[in-house]
């Protein structure tokens, strides 16, 4: 059971906008930073978005991050077949003292 | 730019203890107060923190796994450690470790069997 909540899967055509949402509470997500990763098949985790809307260099602006409240989504714009993979939010948890992830979205282009 | 490489046994036998190192590189592990941590993926599954430690030697560990898990570091060596005991096959993973939740490396994949 993950602290934070993704919907398991999402889907979309190329061309078309996806958000991918990540639900918490003010312990992790409500008073923390959110990050949000890719991964493809094989490979580890690449950072995708940091501060809940930062790009590291090398990143498209067709990803961008949103926080708000206890949520945080990801948007994907101009979906590109090259974008199926899955997906991870993750954030500091005050309760915890240590980090969270969500379960996983598993985003598939159609 | 900082880099982080995981070694260690791909195979360790049920009950035994698995041991891992990750190597920093591109910068000191003292250069500012960054946590390392190690996070695992079971095959098909989600990521999982297992713990982190500080340059300091200070540790914090996941309660589900605190009982059976020790983290050290070795500021000389720009190194930090992961030993786990008592592993079962429900410890089958791929091990990263990281900075803080910036960096991470590349993974290596652990096969507990007997």
């Amino acid at each position: 059971q993950s602290v934070l909540t993704q919907p398991p899967s999402a889907s979309g055509t190329p061309g078309q906008r996806v958000t991918i949402s990540c639900s918490g509470s003010s312990s992790n997500i409500g008073s923390n930073y959110v990050y949000w990763y890719q991964q493809l098949p094989g490979a580890a985790p690449k950072r995708l978005i940091y501060r809940n809307n930062q790009r590291p260099s090398g990143v498209p602006d067709r990803f961008s991050g949103s926080k708000s409240g206890t949520s945080a989504s990801l948007a994907i714009s101009g979906l590109r077949s090259e974008d199926e993979a899955d997906y991870y939010c993750a954030t500091w948890d005050d309760s915890l003292n240590g980090p969270s992830f969500g379960g996983g979205t598993k985003l598939t282009v159609l | 730019q900082v880099q982080l490489q995981e070694s260690g046994p791909g195979l360790v036998k049920t009950s035994q203890t698995l041991s891992l190192t990750c190597t920093v590189s591109g910068d000191s592990m003292t250069s500012a107060n960054f946590y390392w941590s190690w996070i695992r993926q079971p095959p098909g599954k989600g990521l999982e923190w297992i713990g982190y430690v500080y340059s300091s030697g200070s540790t914090y560990y996941n309660p589900s796994l605190q009982s059976r898990v020790t983290m050290s570091v070795d500021t000389s060596k720009n190194q930090f450690s992961l030993k786990m005991t008592s592993v079962t096959a429900a410890d089958t993973a791929v091990y990263y470790c990281a900075r803080n939740l910036d960096y991470w490396g590349q993974g290596t994949l652990v096969t507990v069997s007997s």
